[in-house]
């Protein structure tokens, strides 16, 4: 299957600072890219759906200003968590996609963010 | 209402027999694929398996097996011959055609195989 990575696996930082967090999918061009938050023993909470070159589409309840996602090419989608807080800290997954609905997502190994 | 839904929280399973985790979903749609995910403890999304709407034959990859039955809106995950490596989280997830991109998750089972 393809590869998808996930840069970095787990960050630390303090309440008020920015974390930026990359996807990349290695070796096919993603014509979709999700972020999903996922806390401890529950399902993946979808946060946006990043298509390359236009503004990413946020799930209701996600503020687009602290979670800030770029999708500047087809291998490359960012999500930058701006002023940290305790409550941000969670396990992150980017997953890559291309558009249909028989495609599956190919997901990156997750981010475990920790905001002290 | 949900759209996928996973009503095993938790499952437990002797190692070497088989284990169904149940799934349902909701749509509309006559187009859609459906798809099961494994999460080990480390976080990893694995994929299993993929059934189509359109696809007549259950689909099955090695030990995996997708019991779809369509007209009761059911897409179960059989495996066959558990192993202690298959104790995860497992996931069930659809993709529309008119949703377009987005993937929908069921709340997932957690299964432990018991030797």
């Amino acid at each position: 299957g393809a590869v998808v990575s996930q840069h970095p696996s787990r960050v630390i930082c303090k309440s008020g600072t920015s974390v930026k967090i990359e996807c990349r999918s290695l070796d096919f061009q993603a014509t979709t890219m999700f972020w999903y938050r996922q806390f401890p023993k529950q399902s993946l909470m979808l946060m946006a759906t990043s298509n390359e070159g236009s503004k990413a589409t946020y799930e209701q309840g996600v503020e687009k200003d602290k979670f800030l996602i770029n999708h500047a090419s087809l291998t490359l989608s960012t999500l930058t968590v701006t002023s940290a807080h305790p409550e941000d800290s969670s396990f992150y997954i980017c997953s890559a996609s291309l558009s249909g609905h028989s495609y599956e997502q190919y997901f990156g190994p997750g981010t475990r963010l920790t905001v002290t | 209402a949900q759209k996928i839904t996973q009503t095993q929280p938790g499952m437990f399973v002797q190692e070497k027999e088989a284990v169904t985790l149940d799934c349902t979903y909701d749509t509309s749609d006559q187009s859609y694929g459906l798809f099961w995910y494994k999460q080990p403890s480390s976080g990893e999304m694995i994929f299993l398996i993929y059934q189509g709407s359109y696809d007549e034959q259950n689909a099955t990859e090695g030990r995996y097996s997708l019991n779809f039955q369509k007209a009761r809106k059911s897409a179960n995950l059989v495996i066959s011959a558990s192993q202690l490596g298959d104790s995860a989280m497992y996931f069930c997830a659809m993709r529309e055609k008119n949703t377009g991109n987005q993937f929908y998750f069921g709340t997932g089972t957690s299964l432990t195989v018991i030797p």
